[in-house]
């Protein structure tokens, strides 16, 4: 099972709007809506910060959002914050039934 | 409140077995399952197996059947995994998560642990 595949780097202004790509196969994203996303700051755990798709959990900001078309899931984090800054993995469900993560994003704030 | 503790950080030399723990807390055990993912440095997550704390099942990656093994201890309410034939590959961080079973997202995850291969 190969990893979902995302961009390196992603880079935004405070208060500006950016958008993770999460790319996948008919095995994986576009099978189910189980694809969720995770937050990882350097030297800590990840956390849960969207789920089947496009819910998010209690205590979750609400600028934080998803999306799915097809083979792709997306993240779009609004009014980008200094502590948004960290990297971004998004996972998903397979038809295997296992799981496989992305390659994960670094978000910039500049 | 939930919390997963993990056992300290291990070194082992290669072609040698290493056993990592988790106890979980705060919650009702037997309606979860409980997913390993690693992360070696600098890199991305990579999800290793699964085990339902309730009926014991587990599912491994075909990267990692035979080489890996995870169980649950009910009444000490802790996770374990096994990974056998270690390489300096295998040198990464050790997550254990948590998830509802039935649902495909891990909600809560433990503080990590810290494997390093090397002769």
């Amino acid at each position: 099972q190969s990893a979902l595949t995302q961009p390196a780097s992603v880079s935004g202004s405070p208060g500006q709007s950016i958008t993770i790509s999460c790319t996948g196969s008919s095995s994986d994203v576009g099978a189910y809506n189980y694809v969720s996303w995770y937050q990882q700051h350097p030297g800590k755990a990840p956390k849960l910060m969207i789920y089947d798709v496009s819910n998010r959990p209690s205590g979750v900001s609400n600028r934080f959002s998803g999306s799915k078309s097809g083979n792709t899931a997306s993240l779009t984090i609004s009014g980008l914050q200094a502590e948004d800054e960290a990297d971004y993995y998004c996972s998903s469900y397979t038809r295997s039934p296992t799981y496989v993560f992305g390659t994960g994003t670094k978000v910039t704030v500049l | 409140q939930v919390h997963l503790v993990q056992s300290g950080a291990e070194v082992k030399k290669p072609g040698a077995s290493v056993k990592v723990s988790c106890k979980a807390s705060g919650y009702t055990f037997s309606r979860y399952a409980m997913q390993w993912v690693r992360q070696a440095p600098g890199q991305g997550l990579e999800w290793m197996a699964w085990i339902d704390a309730g009926n014991g099942n587990t599912r491994y990656p075909q990267k990692f059947q035979g080489r890996v093994t995870i169980t649950w201890d009910t009444p000490a309410n802790t996770a374990y995994m096994e990974l056998n034939s270690l390489e300096s590959e295998d040198t990464a961080v050790y997550y254990c998560a948590r998830n509802l079973v039935g649902t495909t997202f891990f909600d809560y995850w433990g503080q990590g642990t810290l494997v390093t291969v090397s002769s």
